[in-house]
């Protein structure tokens, strides 16, 4: 039974299309995230929703547009796709009384060309 | 800004020889240090959470110890599954914020 489950797993599209990543939780968490993960595997943090508000928003393009319609749901969408967001994608989720011990869904790996 | 910094960058070991991994950080209002483990093609993988200077959190052949200005992963005779990136991670502010470090490769041969 998935606890953190991403779709899709793998995204290839051309610069300047739109596209979309979901993520979904099945742990009754109230947070969850979405980080990027570039080629040296850095792991940063995009965005942070509790309970469907907008928490943390780092610094990213305007093109990055999370949305969550429930606490187990966030999407990620992006706009006008570059070069420079291939890149893996994790969502994660934690409980409020355990907020580093964040549970990571498997990734989606996004090829730009 | 936190910083978290992880060394070395990638660590190959034979099978039983124990090593440490380290990761220091600078940050303000330090809430909790934490270790994941990831494998290729996955996501991050929770394994210790250490709260204060002095504490040790043990499992199988890891070991997390944290002082006040860094932490330190033991791995005891490891074993090729112990291959990995570990990366450290610290948690900080009031909106439950990790700052991940860059990670230790670890490359376990027999």
């Amino acid at each position: 039974d998935t606890a953190v489950s991403q779709t899709p797993k793998y995204l290839v599209t051309q610069m300047g299309n739109d596209k979309s990543i979901k993520c979904e939780q099945n742990l009754g968490h109230d947070t969850m995230y979405w980080y990027k993960q570039d080629s040296k595997k850095f792991l940063k943090i995009m965005f942070s929703y509790n309970n469907k508000e907008l928490i943390i928003n780092e610094t990213v393009p305007n093109r990055f547009s999370p949305k969550s319609p429930d606490k187990a749901h966030l999407n990620l969408h992006i706009n006008s796709l570059e070069l420079g967001d291939s890149a893996v994608y994790f969502c994660a989720s934690t409980s409020d009384t355990q907020a580093g011990e964040q549970y990571f869904g498997p990734g989606t790996r996004l090829t730009v060309t | 800004e936190d910083q978290v910094t992880q060394s070395p960058e990638a660590l190959r070991l034979q099978e039983g020889e124990s090593s440490s991994l380290n990761c220091s950080y600078t940050v303000s209002g330090l809430r909790g240090l934490f270790w994941y483990r990831q494998d290729p093609g996955k996501g991050p993988e929770f394994l210790f959470t250490l709260y204060s200077a002095g504490e040790e959190k043990e499992k199988e052949r890891l070991k997390a110890t944290l002082t006040k200005k860094e932490s330190f992963l033991h791995i005891t005779a490891p074993k090729p599954e112990d291959s990995a990136t570990y990366l450290c991670a610290v948690l900080t502010g009031g909106g439950n914020k990790l700052t991940f470090g860059t990670g230790t490769q670890l490359k376990v041969e027999l």
